[in-house]
C-alpha cells in the first residue's frame, strides 16, 4: 500500500518560529490529512485538503497540496510550546466514499523549545 | 465530540496468553480501525470493519483476530501473545461518508 513519508524526521525550533513539515506520497489521492500525536496519546486530526485544492488555512495551520510533485506541506506558524508532538500525513486513495482506509507516513517530532 | 475509548491504557501479558483490547465509540460511527505503532515504522493497519460482524485484513494480520458483534464495539484479539507484539495499539473509527478518522488514547501493551 502507498505511503507517505513525512520530512524532516525531527524538528526543533524555538517558540514563536514557523514550523515546516513535508509529505511526499506515491500515487493518486482523492485527500490528505494531516495529524497530531502528543506523546503517548491517540493521534487528533488537524485537517484536510482535497485533491482539488491547492491551499487550506485552519487557525496557524497552512496545508498546501502540489499533486503534481505528490507532495504537501503543513505550516505551524508563530510555534508554542504546546505544539511539541509528532505529526503524520495520512492518504486515501480509495475510489470515493466509503474507502475506509488511510495509510500512514512515520511522522515528524516536532520539538518547540520555549 | 467524538469520543473513542480504550480499555487499558497499560497492559502487562505474559507469553501465550490470550489478550483482548477493547475499542468503544460513541459517534455510531460505521468503520473502525486497529493499528499498531512502533518506532521507526509509523501506524499499521492491523483489521478493520465498516460495518457489525463485517471485518477486513489490513496490512498486518497475522497473530491477531477481531470481532465487531456491536456497532459500537470493536474488539482485537492475540490468541497467543507473543514478546514481538510488545506495541502501542491504537483504536480509530470513522463515518461512512468521511475520511477523518478519530483515535481513542491508546493502550501499551507489553508481553514478557
Amino acid at each position: 500500500s502507498q505511503q507517505g513519508e513525512e520530512d524532516p524526521q525531527a524538528l526543533s525550533i524555538q517558540e514563536g518560529e514557523n514550523a515546516t513539515m513535508n509529505c511526499s506520497y506515491k500515487t493518486s489521492i482523492n485527500n490528505l490529512q494531516w495529524y497530531r500525536q502528543n506523546s503517548g496519546r491517540g493521534l487528533v486530526h488537524l485537517i484536510l485538503i482535497r485533491s482539488n485544492e491547492r491551499e487550506k488555512h485552519s487557525g496557524r495551520l497552512r496545508v498546501t497540496l502540489d499533486t503534481s510533485k505528490k507532495s504537501s506541506s503543513l505550516l505551524i506558524t508563530a510555534s508554542r510550546a504546546a505544539d511539541t508532538a509528532s505529526y503524520f500525513c495520512a492518504t486515501d486513495a480509495g475510489s470515493g466514499a466509503g474507502s475506509y482506509q488511510l495509510t500512514f507516513g512515520k511522522g515528524t517530532k516536532l520539538s518547540v523549545i520555549p | 465530540d467524538v469520543k473513542v475509548t480504550q480499555s487499558s491504557r497499560y497492559l502487562v501479558k505474559r507469553t501465550g496468553e490470550k489478550v483482548f483490547l477493547e475499542c468503544v465509540q460513541d459517534m455510531d460511527h460505521e468503520n473502525m480501525f486497529w493499528y499498531r505503532q512502533d518506532p521507526g515504522l509509523g501506524l499499521r493497519l492491523i483489521y478493520f470493519s465498516y460495518d457489525v460482524k463485517m471485518k477486513e485484513k489490513g496490512d498486518i494480520p497475522e497473530g491477531y483476530s477481531v470481532s465487531r458483534e456491536k456497532k459500537e464495539r470493536f474488539s482485537l484479539i492475540l490468541e497467543s501473545a507473543s514478546t514481538n507484539q510488545t506495541s502501542m495499539y491504537l483504536c480509530a473509527s470513522s463515518h461512512y461518508y468521511t475520511d477523518t478518522q478519530y483515535f481513542g488514547p491508546g493502550t501499551r501493551l507489553t508481553v514478557l
